[in-house]
């Protein structure tokens, strides 16, 4: 089976920054990607991290240690419109598991 | 820029009822899949599609479940006799390849209710 743990929500304040940490349990992992979901919306790719390291898009970062099971999304210089869900999900064979997601606050 | 594309956007049904829920992926996608969301919780996993058959699916999909790809466009779910717990958001999606860093492209889905 797999399992990716995240906080259930997050809250930052406008302009700051912040770090949405997922933990993985999984067979046949082969990357670490993290979506965006804004309320009544589809979700929306933001990165991928296959490798140990750190990705960056824009004011989005993401991180991953294969070793510790474990990444990141950093976001930085935040706006009132990153409010939505995050979500990790493992990427497997063919298929892509999510984990339950982080709601993002950010407050004025 | 192509998306993928859900109809209807909301679906209401009685239990008991076939419901077909309808998928337009991305034209030169070759992967297609099914997640849904019942309100505020994860996004799911149900199946997984290519090569006009089923790749993987998990233990939500059961016998009640069947998707088709039915000319060189529709990508469909149907669900066989539904029950108030299918009630959900279902999402389409899709990949251009089967590359593990090639993204999910999700449709904007379908709100099923079911009384």
């Amino acid at each position: 089976g797999q399992s990716l743990e995240q906080p259930s929500e997050v809250t930052a304040v406008e302009g700051a920054i912040v770090q949405i940490n997922c933990t993985y349990q999984t067979s046949g992992f082969y990357g670490l990607s993290w979506y965006q979901q804004h309320d009544g919306g589809a979700p929306t790719f933001l990165s991928y991290n296959a490798l140990d390291g750190l990705e960056e898009t824009g004011r989005f970062s993401s991180f991953l240690s294969r070793s510790d099971s474990y990444g990141y999304l950093l976001l930085q210089e935040l706006q009132m419109k990153d409010s939505a869900s995050y979500f990790c999900a493992v990427n497997r064979d063919d298929k892509i598991i999510f984990g339950k997601g982080t709601r993002l606050h950010i407050l004025p | 820029e192509p998306e993928v594309t859900q109809t209807p956007s909301h679906q209401v049904t009685q239990m008991g009822q076939e419901v077909i829920l309808r998928c337009v992926p991305i034209s030169n996608h070759l992967y297609f899949y099914w997640y849904r969301q019942i309100l505020g919780q994860k996004v799911e996993f149900l199946v997984s599609f290519y090569n006009n058959e089923i790749s993987e699916k998990s233990e939500i999909f059961d016998d009640q479940f069947s998707v088709e790809r039915p000319d060189g466009s529709n990508f469909t779910l149907k669900i066989r006799s539904t029950k108030l717990e299918d009630s959900a958001m279902y999402f389409c999606a899709s990949r251009q390849s089967g590359t593990v860093n090639s993204p999910l492209h999700f449709g904007n889905g379908t709100r099923l209710t079911v009384t």
